[in-house]
């Protein structure tokens, strides 16, 4: 079964550094989606792209945060300058091929980002 | 804007016995709504969904969900658990086509030997 896969698993970044998560999500989805988890919380909302530009944003995801498709194949996530609070699951997800009727989520199996 | 309520934060049965998760949700149209489940340290893998037609959906490990209009709920269930069912169970909703989806703070579920 096609899947949406995720690197790196696992980083540990110092604060105030650049920090750049990628995934792969399933080729010939159209929708794609950041969510994170804070450990021991629920899975958050961060941002959802389509066609090439960014089509809904929460609070989280303020100007430290920025999403690139830079090909036709990545989706990656910048988080310019992390923050102790930037810790968590980060989750890349996409969803939408072409003909389907709904939407189905699918998740990748997240990137740990752990910042001290 | 959508939202999810899962009034139980942990839930703990025998192994063998049956499971019924809650999920309550807020919407004002017709919702799209999800089940996932999480073992630790790992990803969300999609249980089921209902988008709409039949309110029972069946989905993979033997779970079912109904959407109940009325009471605003889609419950998660499973005649019998089985030790491997261990794990966070995290119920969403979706307002529209391959719009965002917003999960409930999931309940854990543990299993009795």
């Amino acid at each position: 079964e096609p899947e949406v896969t995720q690197t790196p698993s696992h980083q540990v970044t110092q604060m105030g550094q650049e920090v750049i998560l990628r995934c792969v999500p399933i080729s010939n989805h159209l929708y794609f989606y950041w969510y994170r988890q804070i450990l021991g919380q629920k899975v958050e909302f961060l941002v959802s792209f389509y066609n090439n530009e960014i089509s809904e944003k929460s609070e989280i995801f303020d100007d430290q945060f920025s999403v690139e498709r830079p090909d036709g194949s990545n989706f990656t996530l910048k988080i310019r300058s992390t923050k102790l609070e930037d810790s968590a699951m980060y989750f890349c997800a996409s969803s939408g091929p072409l003909g389907s009727t709904g939407n189905t989520i699918y998740f990748g199996e997240g990137s740990w980002l752990t910042v001290v | 804007a959508q939202s999810v309520t899962q009034p139980d934060i942990h839930i703990t049965v025998s192994e063998g016995a049956s499971l019924e998760l809650r999920c309550n949700y807020s919407y004002g149209a017709t919702p799209y709504l999800f089940w996932y489940v999480q073992s630790p340290g790992q990803g969300l893998q999609l249980l089921l969904k209902y988008f709409s037609g039949d309110t029972l959906v069946q989905g993979i490990k033997g779970f079912e969900a109904e959407f109940k209009r009325s009471q605003s709920s889609f419950n998660l269930r499973k005649p019998s658990v089985h030790w491997s069912d261990a794990a966070e169970y995290f119920c969403a909703v979706g307002a529209g086509r391959d719009d965002k989806i917003i999960f409930g703070k999931g309940t854990r579920l543990h299993i009795l030997p």
